[in-house]
């Protein structure tokens, strides 16, 4: 049964640093990985997605990671913003998504 | 291009009523998954199906649950008999229908239901 992992489940930093959020999941059979944005009482806004044959994807300030023989993706985010605040979830696709319970950063001024 | 849409964005009930959810999917998308997130709690999936064929249904609970995806129409999350703790935010996505597994999903703002 896939299991999805995401470390730490919290994260409070000052503006400007350089995070990375993790994401762990038990079953390398997927055909790709999913990283989404939550702000509260809001819907999905979809991020990055990596193929499982693909070994990275950038947009921005985002730099997203895949290594699927060890179940592991990265999300690098760089210079974070206050504006960078909000729940990040990881996904991984089999037939469905199956979602890890998030990363809830802060990032103040 | 108009992304998914649900509504209602908020849904109130009463114990033992009904609650109907409905979701239109992107344009050219056949592919609709319905996920339910709890308080406190990740994304969990319910349901997937495509025009008028449930898919995969092995996370939707066996009773007063149920979901359609007619020809022409949204797909509708029907939930009967609601109790409290059918109260979470009901979120919708869709694929195309060209290379759907290899494709993002696309979720919609999500119906949060409050059972009274």
């Amino acid at each position: 049964k896939q299991e999805v992992t995401q470390i730490p489940a919290a994260l409070s930093v000052p503006e400007g640093e350089n995070l990375v959020l993790n994401c762990s999941f038990t079953d390398s059979a997927i055909y790709n990985l999913q990283w989404f944005r939550q702000d509260p009482g809001k819907g999905l806004t979809s991020l990055l997605l990596i193929q499982s044959s693909q070994r990275e994807q950038t947009s921005g300030r985002l730099n997203a990671s895949l290594d699927k023989s060890s179940g592991r993706s990265t999300l690098y985010i760089a210079a974070s913003q206050p504006g960078d605040s909000a729940t990040y979830l990881c996904a991984v696709k089999t037939d469905k998504l199956i979602f890890g319970t998030g990363t809830r950063l802060q990032v103040f001024p | 291009n108009a992304g998914v849409m649900q509504n209602p964005r908020h849904l109130v009930r009463r114990r033992g009523q009904e609650a109907r959810l409905r979701c239109s999917p992107m344009k050219g998308h056949s592919h609709v998954y319905w996920y339910r997130q709890l308080p406190e709690e990740g994304l969990k999936f319910m349901v997937y199906l495509q025009k008028e064929n449930i898919i995969d249904e092995s996370g939707m609970p066996k009773e007063r649950f149920s979901a359609e995806f007619p020809k022409e129409g949204p797909s509708i999350l029907r939930i009967q008999q609601v109790v409290r703790g059918d109260s979470a935010a009901y979120f919708c996505a869709s694929s195309p229908d060209i290379g759907t597994r290899n494709q993002p999903q696309h979720f919609g703002d999500g119906t949060r239901l409050s059972i009274l």
